[in-house]
């Protein structure tokens, strides 16, 4: 079935520091790929998003381009803010035969990232 | 816009005990999805509605977790009997239709079973 692996955390930036969070997936077909954020005491809300491959994701500063070839898609930013703190997760959805979505959302582990001062 | 809306927030019960819980969706939005996050986890799909159909339960406990979407806004789920392993945060999500996969999610319902 579909997997989304995410690397080890808890990550711990200072501030202005370069992020990377990788990110690689198993799945049948050409899913849509996503990163997903959760704030202290929220819901998740979605980062940002590619729907095929070499397509990069941007947003907040954040970007993830989809790498077929490597099954990847690490998120990356080039200077965190405390405000980053949060948990972050990478997601596929579910792709049939002929490339429609199902809609049903895989997700990873999940990466704790605290940035300090 | 309002978001989705999950009640309650908290819940603790005893183990064996039943519990459910309440989402409304954005408005308009035909599929609405039920997650469930356990601690260190990312969230797993229990089942996905379009409109007040199921589309995949596959993943739902059926002998304990049931959920239903009358009139196809609404939903429930709900969890009889409980047991220490159901512990975790319920997520409720939606969107406009099944092909579209930007899904918004709700608070969640965190719930502990002693």
């Amino acid at each position: 079935g579909d997997s989304v692996t995410q690397m080890e955390g808890p990550v711990t930036l200072s501030e202005e520091a370069f992020l990377t969070i990788n990110c690689t997936y198993t799945a049948t077909g050409y899913p849509s790929l996503f990163w997903y954020v959760q704030y202290p005491g929220e819901g998740l809300q979605l980062l940002l998003k590619a729907t095929k491959a070499d397509d990069k994701g941007s947003n907040k500063g954040f970007e993830a381009t989809y790498r077929k070839e490597t099954t990847s898609f690490h998120l990356e930013k080039g200077s965190v803010q405390v405000s980053d703190s949060a948990v972050y997760f990478c997601a596929s959805d579910g792709v049939n035969a002929g490339g429609t979505s199902y809609g049903k959302l895989t997700f990873g582990q999940g990466t704790i990232l605290t940035v300090h001062p | 816009e309002a978001g989705v809306a999950q009640s309650p927030r908290y819940k603790i019960i005893e183990k064996r005990q039943s519990v459910a819980f309440w989402c409304n969706p954005i408005s308009g939005h035909a599929t609405l999805y039920w997650y469930q996050q356990i601690l260190g986890q990312g969230p797993k799909l229990l089942i996905q509605f379009q409109n007040n159909g199921v589309v995949d339960d596959s993943q739902l406990p059926k002998d304990r977790f049931s959920a239903e979407r009358l009139k196809g806004v609404d939903s429930t789920l709900k969890i009889q009997p409980a047991k220490l392993e159901d512990s975790a945060v319920y997520l409720c999500a939606s969107s406009w239709d099944v092909g579209n996969t930007e899904a918004f999610f709700g608070q969640g319902t965190r719930l502990t079973v002693v």
